[in-house]
């Protein structure tokens, strides 16, 4: 069965403290793995997407990694505004375009 | 635009009552996708088209779901006679190919009481 894992459930960090999140799967063939950073209330916004074991990609403060059985998401220098809920999602090749969800990690950066 | 548009936001319906959610995808977009959130992030499939067709509707429950997108009219995700389990949020998402990332709508809050 096709299964998407993340840890922790929830992470406090201090305002410049650097950690990674970890999103582990199990899938029959990855098309793509997915990040998604949730706000309280909102839809999932889009963050990154990662096809193949190497791919690295950056944005801002953010850094996904991936390899054939997890993906990483470095958050470097945190800052107060990048406390939310961070989704990772799969893909699986030859099925319909479905992501299937992790249950997510609660961050929460304090000044 | 380039948001996709859910209404109602919060939706209260009283068991047994039908309840009927509206998205608008981004244009140009052809893929529409339903997903359904519980407690904890669970995040659950329901449905997906490719313009108006339906293109995978394996998590949809067969017996009071039913979804459609027309041609020129916002996709829309009705529940016959709601049970108390349908509480949840509803989000709508639309994608131009389907295999990148998604723009998800900001949801739908339905209470069934």
């Amino acid at each position: 069965e096709d299964q998407v894992t993340q840890s922790p459930e929830a992470l406090r960090l201090q305002e410049g403290e650097s950690s990674s999140l970890n999103c582990s799967y199990t899938v029959s063939g990855l098309r793509g793995l997915f990040w998604y950073r949730q706000d309280p209330g909102k839809g999932p916004e889009f963050l990154f997407t990662l096809y193949s074991a190497g791919e690295e990609k950056e944005k801002e403060r953010l850094k996904a990694t991936l390899t054939k059985k997890e993906s990483f998401l470095h958050i470097t220098a945190p800052k107060p505004e990048d406390s939310a809920t961070y989704l990772c999602a799969v893909q699986v090749r030859d099925s319909s375009y479905k992501l299937i969800f992790g249950s997510g990690t609660r961050l929460l950066v304090r000044p | 635009g380039e948001e996709v548009a859910q209404t109602p936001k919060h939706l209260v319906r009283g068991e047994g009552q039908k309840a009927k959610l509206y998205c608008a995808p981004i244009k140009g977009h052809s893929y529409v996708f339903w997903y359904q959130q519980v407690l904890k992030n669970e995040f659950k499939f329901l449905i997906s088209f490719q313009n108006e067709n339906v293109f995978d509707e394996t998590g949809m429950p067969k017996e009071r779901f039913s979804a459609k997108c027309l041609p020129n009219s916002p996709c829309s995700l009705e529940i016959q006679a709601t049970k108390l389990e349908d509480s949840a949020v509803y989000f709508c998402a639309s994608s131009p190919e389907g295999r990148e990332g998604y723009t998800f709508g900001s949801g739908t809050r339905l209470t069934v009481v």
